[in-house]
């Protein structure tokens, strides 16, 4: 199975500032099957970027997605006070069919 | 509005079967746009998929999970359920139903709340 692995665990930020968080997969993701969510305590996950780059509906365009392969980016790039939230990338491979989850990104207030 | 919404028992004793359902509403659980899908979060595993059903009764599971897994649709309520027998702590978690699409679509895109389960004697 792929493992996804994200880092850092935990970043620390001002409001304003630019937030780039990093998904990698132990072997290499078709873009399409890559998304990221983003998850606030006590709610659901909710769905941010899919195949890797494309906004969900309602996503500001500060949130935007990267990557190919093994190594995929989400950035923010003006934190606001409603982004502090764990993120989590996930992937789909088909052999077998199967949905898997990185361990997720905490971004907190600095 | 796509609202999602699980039920189920919140405490379960080792060794018996958790039984889920989740109801749909704002949007037809018929729709050959969409499978529905079961995922579940602990602290010490993180977000795991579980299983995913298809409004025909069509399904495809988690390996990990497969041999203890029975999931089921029924569209004239509106619903599907999962059922997963012989539970130990480690199925301990928040479960939660969610869609994704059907076609060229590998994302979970409307989940609902969540329900806290707990297996303990």
């Amino acid at each position: 199975d792929i493992v996804l692995t994200q880092s850092p665990g935990t970043l620390s930020l001002s409001p304003g500032d630019r937030a780039t968080l990093s998904c990698r997969a132990s072997q290499s993701v078709r873009s399409s099957h890559l998304a990221w969510y983003q998850q606030k305590p006590g709610q659901a996950p909710r769905l941010l970027m899919y195949t890797a780059s494309s906004r969900a509906t309602g996503i500001p365009d500060r949130f935007s997605g990267s990557g190919s392969g093994t190594d995929f980016t989400l950035t923010i790039s003006r934190l606001e006070p409603e982004d502090y939230a764990v993120y989590f990338c996930q992937q789909y491979s088909s052999s077998p069919a199967i949905f898997t989850f990185g361990p997720g990104t905490k971004v907190d207030m600095k | 509005q796509l609202l999602l919404q699980e039920s189920g028992p919140g405490l379960v004793k080792p060794l018996e079967t958790l039984s889920l359902t989740c109801t749909v509403s704002g949007g037809s659980i018929r729709s050959d746009s969409f499978y529905w899908g079961w995922l579940r979060q602990s602290p010490g595993k993180g977000l795991e998929w579980i299983g995913s059903i298809y409004s025909s009764g069509a399904s495809y599971s988690n390996p990990s999970l497969k041999s203890r897994l029975i999931m089921s649709v029924d569209t004239s309520k509106s619903q599907f359920s999962l059922r997963l027998t012989s539970v130990t702590a480690a199925d301990t978690a928040v479960y939660y139903c969610a869609r994704r699409g059907r076609v060229d679509s590998y994302n979970w895109d409307s989940w609902g709340q969540g329900t806290q389960v707990l297996v303990s004697s």
